[in-house]
């Protein structure tokens, strides 16, 4: 089946510093990539929807200045949270779509973001 | 290895009838479950998130339950509506790692 990776799996940064996470797709191209975060005892939810060279989607209630979204090319999507504060620490995954009718996705493993 | 079941895979039903999805999971150690809903081309709006000391959780016309013991979570649907076909996905978290089902396609006919 198809294989999304992230990275880092765990990072731990000071207040005020950004992160990058990547998403990849291996073994297949994905024309839109899904991020999510999971703040402790509570679901998965939709931060943004990411197409492959136009400007992210981002659900209400998500800064899209601070959460920056970057998809450059059909494997890469990145997540930069900038200036990162403790109530940033959360878990963000993202998942990969297969192009096609009925838009399957693939999650990668997921990043545990703390922030001190 | 955790491993996540969904059955059926597709289901058709007509408008107002009452339903039940099924999923498994092999390791009963889990922080909760969760049920999703994916529509075509977007991402998952999460339906319901059961915590692992809890049995069930209902929302509107919503009903999921949790038997960590056995294994298995149901998602009832009550008087479904042609607006609830979608593929609907459950997924467990547990060991800082989330596992997905591969999904339940629910088309609900007028």
């Amino acid at each position: 089946g198809a294989v999304v990776s992230q990275h880092p799996s765990w990072v731990i940064c000071k207040s005020g510093t950004s992160v990058k996470i990547e998403c990849r797709s291996l073994d297949f191209q994905a024309t839109t990539m899904f991020w999510y975060r999971q703040f402790p005892k509570q679901s998965l939810m939709l931060m943004a929807t990411s197409n492959e060279g136009s400007k992210a989607t981002y659900e209400q209630g998500v800064e899209k200045d601070k959460f920056l979204i970057n998809h450059a090319s059909l494997t890469l999507s990145t997540l930069t949270v900038t200036s990162a504060h403790p109530e940033d620490s959360s878990f963000y995954i993202c998942s990969a779509s297969v192009p096609g009718l009925l838009g399957e996705q693939f999650f990668g493993p997921g990043t545990r973001l703390t922030v001190l | 290895k955790q491993e996540v079941t969904q059955i059926p895979a597709a289901l058709s039903v007509p408008e107002g009838e009452n339903l039940v999805l099924n999923c498994s999971f092999t390791d009963s150690a889990i922080y909760n479950l969760q049920w999703f809903r994916q529509d075509p081309g977007k991402g998952l709006t999460s339906l319901l998130l059961i915590q692992s000391s809890q049995r069930e959780q209902t929302s509107g016309r919503l009903n999921a339950s949790l038997d960590k013991s056995s294994g298995r979570s149901t998602l009832y649907i009550a008087a479904s509506q042609p607006g609830d076909s979608a593929t609907y996905l459950c997924a467990v978290e547990g060991g800082n790692q989330f596992y997905f089902g591969t999904g339940t396609s629910l088309t609900v006919i007028p």
